[in-house]
């Protein structure tokens, strides 16, 4: 079973920040936090992911609690290129286990 | 470099008839899986294979065997397909060392099994 707890859709508006939540509240202390995105019918692509510290990159902010029983994605200025289902999920980086995607959340901005 | 490459893209198949899903990666990665996606559902992970030599079942394996034949390539084999294995096989590699270690993933192929 997925270890992570996702609403399963999100509207956004054009422009504004879209923020993601996912629940973790069983991950170990040696798992990332992992977020992955998947555009129409097209191969997930690796967006971010963290450990304990908030993360930035060219494509997001991840924002990770303090106790890392959950996390958010930021995606500053949503565009309609941003529509697609992201997923985040908890691994062991460097470990190559199982590794589960859930549900994910279907994030739609509205123009 | 190609990155992920699946083959074929497209397949139909009769109910019982057997085929083979490839996957290739050219970035020397060690690990390698095999999803499939239903219509509107999330990724379910069917086999992978952490290193050459070694395989493990996911959360789907029943109806399906895998080969990691090499380093590149990981095979995805349907012995009597069935309409529920209806689905988009997704097909990614991970370096399996440290770093961002992300998974890479190919095209996918699409299967509908009358």
């Amino acid at each position: 079973d997925a270890k992570t707890t996702q609403p399963p859709s999100m509207d956004c508006a054009e422009g504004r920040a879209a923020n993601l939540p996912c629940n973790h509240s069983t991950i170990s202390g040696n798992e990332y936090v992992y977020w992955y995105r998947q555009i129409h019918s097209q191969g997930p692509q690796y967006i971010i992911h963290g450990l304990k510290n908030n993360e930035t990159n060219e494509m997001a902010s991840l924002i990770i609690t303090e106790d890392r029983k959950s996390s958010t994605l930021i995606l500053p200025h949503a565009t309609l290129r941003d529509t697609a289902v992201y997923y985040c999920i908890v691994r062991v980086a460097g470990v190559d286990d199982k590794i589960i995607f859930g549900k994910g959340t279907r994030l739609h901005i509205l123009p | 470099n190609a990155g992920v490459t699946q083959t074929p893209k497209f397949q139909v198949l009769k109910t019982g008839q057997s085929m083979t899903l490839q996957c290739a990666q050219d970035m020397n990665h060690n690990s390698m899986y095999w999803y499939r996606q239903d219509p509107g559902m999330g990724l379910r992970l069917i086999y992978y294979s952490a290193s050459e030599g070694t395989t493990d079942k996911g959360e789907v394996p029943n109806g399906y065997n895998v080969s990691r034949l090499n380093k590149r390539e990981f095979s995805l084999r349907l012995e009597s397909a069935a309409p529920s294995q209806t689905s988009v096989y997704f097909c990614a590699s991970t370096a399996g060392t440290g770093g961002k270690n992300e998974q890479f993933f190919g095209p996918g192929t699409r299967l509908t099994v009358l």
